[in-house]
Formats: C-alpha cells, structure tokens, sequence
C-alpha cells in the first residue's frame, strides 16, 4: 500500500523562525495528501489538504505543495509561533480508492519565546 | 456544532478482560473510522463504516477485535481477552461522505491501558 515517511523529531525553534518539516510519499497513483496536527490535550485535526499535483494546501500561515516530481509534500510556515508547538502528522489513503488514511509517525514541533 | 465524542476517556483493564469503546460522530456523517495510536506514533487504520456496514475492516489485528454500527450513527469497538500489547489511544473520526477528499473529523480518543 502507500506510505508516508516524514523527518523525525523533535523540531526546536524560535519564535519568528522558518518552518519545514519534511514528507515524502510512495503511492502507485495520485492520492491526495494531507497534514495533520495534534496540539497538546487536543484532538487530532486537519491543516490542509491537497488533491491534485501542484496543488498548494494552506491554513493557519502554513502552506504545502503536491509534489510529484519529488513525490513530497512538505509542510512549511515563514514564522512560527509559540502556539504553533504540537505535533503535526503526514497522511494519505492506503491505496487508491480507499477511505483510510496511512499517517507518518509525526514530527514534534517545540516553538521557543 | 458538536464534535465526535468517545466515552470513556480513560479506561484500565486486566489482561483477558473485555471493554467496549464507544464513539458518537458528528451528525449527519455517514463514515466512521477507528484508528488507535501508540506513544510516539501516527494513527493505524483499524476499519471504516459507511451507514451501518463495515466498508473495510482490513485493519483490525485478529479477531479480538470487533466494531460495529447498528444504526449508522453512534460505533462500539469491542475487545475481547485484552493483551498488555492493546494499550493504546483509540481513536474514532467520521466525515460528511465516503469521498476520498473528504475531511475526517477526530475525537480526543480513549486511552486505554491494559495492566
């Protein structure tokens, strides 16, 4: 089936820092792609989305784009947040066609005052 | 308007006991999903309803495991002899429709830890 491999954590910035957080993906077809995020105590939620190659997803400062020339889609923000630490998960559908979502193992982002 | 809810939150068992974890998605949402995530680690598919049927329960680990969706709302995840390895967060999410575009909604999860 597809899968996801995202960078491992956990990521430690300044407030005001650039963010990438890298995902990659194998999959036979085009799936869509989609970033997650779990802040602390919360549930898990979605942060963007995308459903077609070149299709830029973005919500909340953070952007990503379908890349299927490098089969990637990382998650980026120019300048992160304090409230922004949590832990963010890369998603896609098991195989194409299927409803349930294969996630990465996420990356922790701890943002610094 | 109301998110998915489970109930309990939190639940500890004795190994070889039974539990039941029950989810209520957001009305009107016709998928339900399980997933249970382990510390350190994204979701796993466990399975998925569409209304009152399993649409995919390739995810379920044996046959311990059982969900099911009588009247295509509200789902109960039974375990049955729980292993020490169950301990996990298991989490139900739901969307409006079945498309694969669709956003699935999550709930805060139930912890449950196996002694």
């Amino acid at each position: 089936g597809d899968s996801v491999t995202q960078m491992e954590g956990p990521v430690t910035l300044s407030e005001e820092a650039f963010l990438t957080i890298n995902c990659t993906y194998t999959a036979t077809g085009y799936p869509s792609l989609f970033w997650y995020v779990q802040y602390p105590g919360e549930g898990l939620q979605l942060l963007l989305k995308a459903t077609k190659a070149d299709d830029k997803g973005s919500n909340k400062g953070f952007e990503a784009t379908y890349r299927k020339e490098t089969t990637s889609f990382h998650l980026e923000k120019g300048s992160v947040q304090v409230s922004d630490s949590a832990v963010y998960f890369c998603a896609l559908p098991f195989d194409t066609g299927r409803r349930a979502l294969t996630f990465g193992s996420g990356t922790r982002l701890q943002v610094q005052p | 308007g109301a998110g998915v809810s489970q109930t309990p939150s939190n639940k500890v068992t004795e190994k070889g006991k039974y539990v039941e974890l029950r989810c209520d998605p957001i009305s009107g949402h016709t998928a339900l999903y399980w997933y249970r995530q382990s510390l350190g680690q994204g979701p796993e598919f466990l399975i998925y309803f569409q209304g009152t049927g399993a649409a995919d329960d390739s995810g379920l680990p044996n046959d311990r495991f059982f969900a099911v969706r009588p009247e295509g709302s509200v789902s109960t995840l039974k375990i049955q002899r729980t292993e020490r390895g169950d301990s996990a967060v298991y989490l139900c999410a739901s969307s409006l429709s079945a498309g694969i575009t669709d956003t699935q909604y999550f709930g805060p999860g139930t912890r449950l830890t196996v002694l």
